[in-house]
C-alpha cells in the first residue's frame, strides 16, 4: 500500500539557517504530494502541494519538488524564522483514492 | 469563510465509557473525513463520507467506533466503549468534492483531544 517516510526529528536550528526535511514515498501510479504544518495549539494547515512529477510547490518561503525518479518530496527553506517552529507532515493521496496518507511528522524548533 | 468546526476541544473519560465528537465542515464541501492522530504519529484516516454516503471506512474499528453524516452536512463520531488506546486527537477535515484533483484540498479542524483513563 501507499506509505510516507519522513526524516526523524526533532530538528533544532538557529534563526536564518537553511532547512531541509526529507520525505520519501511509496505509491502505485502517480500520487499527489503535500506538506502540512501544525503550529502549536492549532490545526493542520496545508503548506504546499504538487500534483505531478517535476512540479514545485511553494508557500511562505518553503519549497518542495516532486521527484518521481527518487520518489521524494523534500521540504526546503533558505532562511528559517522563529515563527516556523511547528510540526511538519509529509503526505500523499493516490489517484482515485482521495484519503491522505501521512508520515510521522517532524518537529522543528528554531532558536533566536 | 468559516473553517471546519469541531467540538468539544478536549474530553477526558474513563475506559468503557462512551464519547461523541461533532464536526461541521466548510459550507458547500461534499466530502468529510475523520482522522485519528495518536501522539507522535501522523493522522490516520478512520472514515470518509461523500455527501451522506460512506466512501472508505476500512480502518474504522467497527466493533466500537461509529460515524454518521446526516443530511450530508454535520457529522458525529462515536466511541463505545472506549479503550485506553483510543487516547488521541480526532481530526475532522472537509474538501470540495473529494476528487483528489489539483484544486481539491482538505481543510482540517482544530481537533478534539481525547484522554481515556
Amino acid at each position: 500500500g501507499n506509505s510516507v517516510t519522513q526524516m526523524e526529528g526533532p530538528v533544532t536550528l538557529s534563526e536564518e539557517a537553511f532547512l531541509t526535511i526529507n520525505c520519501t514515498y511509496t505509491a502505485t501510479g502517480y500520487p499527489s504530494l503535500f506538506w502540512y504544518v501544525q503550529y502549536p495549539g492549532e490545526g493542520l494547515q496545508l503548506l504546499l502541494k504538487a500534483t505531478k512529477a517535476d512540479d514545485k510547490g511553494s508557500n511562505k518561503g518553503f519549497e518542495a519538488t516532486y521527484r518521481k525518479e527518487t520518489t521524494s518530496f523534500h521540504l526546503e527553506k533558505g532562511s528559517v524564522q522563529v515563527s516556523d517552529s511547528a510540526v511538519y507532515f509529509c503526505a500523499l493521496s493516490g489517484r482515485g483514492a482521495q484519503k491522505l496518507v501521512f508520515g510521522q511528522g517532524t518537529r522543528l524548533t528554531i532558536n533566536p | 469563510e468559516a473553517g471546519v468546526a469541531q467540538s468539544p476541544r478536549y474530553k477526558i473519560i474513563e475506559k468503557r465509557q462512551s464519547v461523541a465528537f461533532w464536526c461541521n465542515p466548510i459550507s458547500g464541501h461534499a466530502t468529510l473525513y475523520w482522522y485519528q492522530q495518536i501522539l507522535g504519529q501522523g493522522p490516520k484516516l478512520l472514515i470518509q463520507f461523500q455527501n451522506n454516503g460512506v466512501v472508505d471506512d476500512s480502518q474504522l474499528p467497527k466493533d466500537r467506533f461509529s460515524a454518521e453524516r446526516l443530511k450530508g452536512v454535520d457529522s458525529t463520531l462515536k466511541i463505545q466503549p472506549a479503550k485506553l488506546e483510543d487516547s488521541a486527537v480526532y481530526l475532522c477535515a472537509s474538501s470540495l468534492d473529494g476528487s483528489g484533483g489539483a484544486t481539491d484540498t482538505q481543510y482540517f479542524g482544530p481537533g478534539t483531544r481525547l484522554t481515556v483513563l
